[in-house]
């Protein structure tokens, strides 16, 4: 399976500011995904990043507030703009390498908003 | 819309028993099934990947099953080690194309020495 680097691991950002988060992985797939995990909350799709294209955001996620770049089919970049102390969360890329495989997570950046 | 419920939220056992994990999900329509297992503050690590058409999977000391038409997945763990305490998670992915995961909350599994 793909293997996945995210960075950063952690971060503590002030309220009001914007967070990018980076998303490498070794080998070309075909679907990138990004996730939120809420603390005590089970995971949700933010929104799946399409190489060449907008993303596609899932019901309550916005571009505006989530930015989602795409720019091949290895890396790919979340911004949570504008954070406020909700938005603390672990947030994680995930990846398909095709039909009939399985998801493959990153290690997750842990965010908190102070 | 698809839910998943995972049964017990915890769970603390001594080192070597053989336990089961349990996971039900609301819509049968499933295309595949996948257990994870989440360290503290870490990212997942995919542990068994079950297709519909498929009842089990087995990896080392861990067999998964599916009962698709009663919605229910048990993760069974053979000769538990301290070295299994984690959160195990179950995931579905639905008919239809769409490509999202559905996550249950999890079991925070304990192994004791």
């Amino acid at each position: 399976s793909a293997v996945i680097s995210q960075k950063p691991s952690r971060d503590i950002c002030q309220r009001g500011t914007s967070l990018t988060i980076q998303c490498q992985v070794d080998s070309q797939v075909t679907m990138m995904f990004w996730y939120r995990q809420q603390p005590g909350q089970s995971l949700t799709l933010i929104a799946t990043a399409n190489q060449g294209s907008e993303a596609t955001y899932e019901s309550g996620f916005v571009i505006d507030k989530f930015p989602i770049s795409r720019p091949n089919l290895t890396f790919s970049t979340l911004t949570v703009s504008n954070m406020s102390p909700e938005d603390s969360s672990i947030y994680l890329c995930s990846a398909r390498r095709g039909r009939g495989y399985g998801y493959t997570f990153g290690s997750g950046t842990r965010l908190t908003v102070v | 819309k698809q839910e998943v419920t995972q049964i017990p939220a915890a769970l603390s056992v001594p080192e070597g028993e053989n336990l089961v994990l349990n996971c039900s999900f609301t819509d049968s329509a499933i295309y595949n099934l996948q257990w994870f297992r989440q360290d503290p503050g870490k990212g997942l690590t995919s542990l068994l990947l079950i297709q519909s058409s498929q009842r089990e999977q087995t990896s080392g000391r861990l067999n998964a099953s599916l009962d698709k038409s009663s919605g229910r997945s048990t993760l069974y763990i053979a000769a538990s080690q301290p070295g299994d305490s984690a959160t195990y998670l179950c995931a579905v992915r639905d008919e239809g194309g769409s490509e999202k995961l559905v996550f249950g909350k999890g079991t925070k599994l304990t192994v004791n020495p």
